[in-house]
């Protein structure tokens, strides 16, 4: 079975760029999650979809939204970006979304660079 | 690849050797545990889970363990391998809750 997949793996861009970014979960997986990573702040949640709606979200601005498509695939976007939003992004995807019985599985990750 | 975090604690063994990694959950209502390893360059995997009604765990080479007096959570590694120098990461849920929350690692790095 597939891992969860993370596209593009590497990203440059320039302040007030927008960018999107893609996650398909392994197959039958129905919860994504995404994480912001940077070395000063470790993981931070940024939201979490299950059919296709948002059911939680995290502590990060209006700029930072998502959606999940009806095969589970989910996307990420951050609009008007800042030096600071540079991070590792992480997917994570789990069965039915209850974490509390069910670790998530994560990809690797694409690596968001602002120039 | 680029380090996952900078001033992270570090722990350093021979291979061979075995390897705790410690790590303190905050939220005494947790009641589900997990560990994930992390190679540069790469995302988080996961390693082993356990439920706040164990106190320990047991899998390839790894054993976690469970002190829910003292809200501390471990992760033992035998003979450890160049191969599983990475940052460790320990992760809680609370019951009901989506979202696990993440400690901020340790580095484990492995001298042949």
């Amino acid at each position: 079975k597939a891992g969860v997949t993370q596209t593009p793996r590497y990203l440059i861009k320039t302040r007030g760029q927008q960018v999107t970014l893609s996650c398909s979960p392994i197959s039958g997986h129905r919860s994504v999650s995404w994480y912001q990573q940077t070395p000063g702040q470790g993981l931070q949640f940024l939201f979490e979809y299950f059919s296709e709606t948002q059911r939680n979200k995290g502590n990060f601005p209006g700029r930072f939204s998502g959606r999940q498509f009806s095969n589970s695939r989910s996307e990420m976007n951050v609009s008007t970006l800042e030096l600071g939003d540079s991070a590792l992004y992480l997917c994570a995807s789990s069965p039915e979304g209850d974490s509390s019985n069910q670790p998530q599985h994560f990809g690797d990750g694409t690596r968001l660079s602002i120039l | 690849g680029e380090s996952v975090g900078l001033h992270l604690p570090t722990l350093s063994v021979q291979e061979g050797d075995n390897s705790i990694i410690n790590c303190a959950y905050s939220n005494s209502a947790s009641d589900y545990f997990i560990w994930y390893k992390q190679e540069s360059g790469k995302g988080p995997q996961f390693i082993i889970d356990i439920r706040s009604n164990m106190d320990k765990r047991q899998g390839q080479r790894v054993t976690v363990l469970l002190n829910k007096t003292v809200k501390h959570l471990s992760l033992q590694i035998a003979a450890t391998q160049p191969g599983d120098s990475a940052v460790y990461f320990c992760a809680e849920i609370s019951g009901g809750s989506y979202i696990p929350t993440f400690g901020r690692g340790t580095s484990l790095i492995v001298h042949p």
